[in-house]
């Protein structure tokens, strides 16, 4: 079945303990990307990637690192969370950047930072 | 990026079509109108998308107007899983980054 998987779906941690979200897509698409989800926010773009090692900033990109060393895995890294990093997260790929191809979402991920 | 405005709810009874309105005046030529619906907290799923013609695929069919500043999507037979949250945007196409821009969307209730 063609998904994105992330993992944790649940995580609750504390302020500075370093962690990573994985997100993975079984579609061999080359555009990936990160959004966090607020109440009264909507969805805002933190990085997307549009290959192997090319990533680049989104909106909302402070406090977050991310990598593409394989085009399947694009890992969401928080070096130093803090609670203002409390959100929903969900990544997405798509075939392609282009315009015209829709991106397909992971269930999420929602992170409390206490 | 180019805005969309949606009515912040709505209400459909099961079985009949849903018509689900949204503005976007300020979309370029080269912008695509893409639907998306979010049931509950899960990831939005992207139900259709197009540039200028009508599109039906087998979840929704999508009306955009001739001067393509407003567009519709029908359900055609609303159940009540068609009950979500549903975002009306416009792909930009900054850098290449194809970002989705999801405002509030409309809260679309099927009722029994």
């Amino acid at each position: 079945e063609a998904q994105v998987t992330q993992n944790p779906r649940y995580l609750i941690t504390v302020t500075g303990k370093k962690l990573t979200v994985t997100c993975s897509q079984n579609m061999n698409h080359e555009y990936m990307s990160w959004y966090r989800q607020d109440p009264g926010l909507g969805l805002r773009q933190i990085y997307y990637s549009m290959n192997v090692e090319v990533t680049d900033k989104g909106d909302v990109p402070e406090g977050y690192k991310v990598s593409r060393k394989e085009k399947r895995n694009f890992p969401l890294i928080l070096e130093s969370p803090s609670p203002n990093q409390t959100s929903l997260y969900f990544c997405a790929s798509s075939f392609n950047y282009d315009r015209n191809q829709p991106q397909h979402f992971g269930d999420g991920t929602r992170l409390s930072i206490l | 990026d180019a805005k969309t405005t949606q009515p912040p709810s709505m209400d459909c009874a099961e079985g009949r079509a849903a018509n689900l309105p949204c503005n976007h005046s300020t979309i370029s030529g080269n912008e695509y109108v893409y639907w998306y619906r979010q049931i509950h907290s899960q990831g939005p799923q992207y139900i259709i998308h197009g540039l200028k013609n009508n599109e039906t695929n087998e979840m929704a069919s999508l009306i955009i107007t001739e001067d393509r500043k407003s567009s519709t999507l029908i359900l055609p037979h609303a159940t009540l899983r068609d009950t979500a949250v549903y975002y009306c945007i416009v792909s930009s196409p900054i850098q290449g980054a194809q970002k989705l821009v999801f405002g509030q969307g409309t809260r679309l209730t099927i009722n029994p």
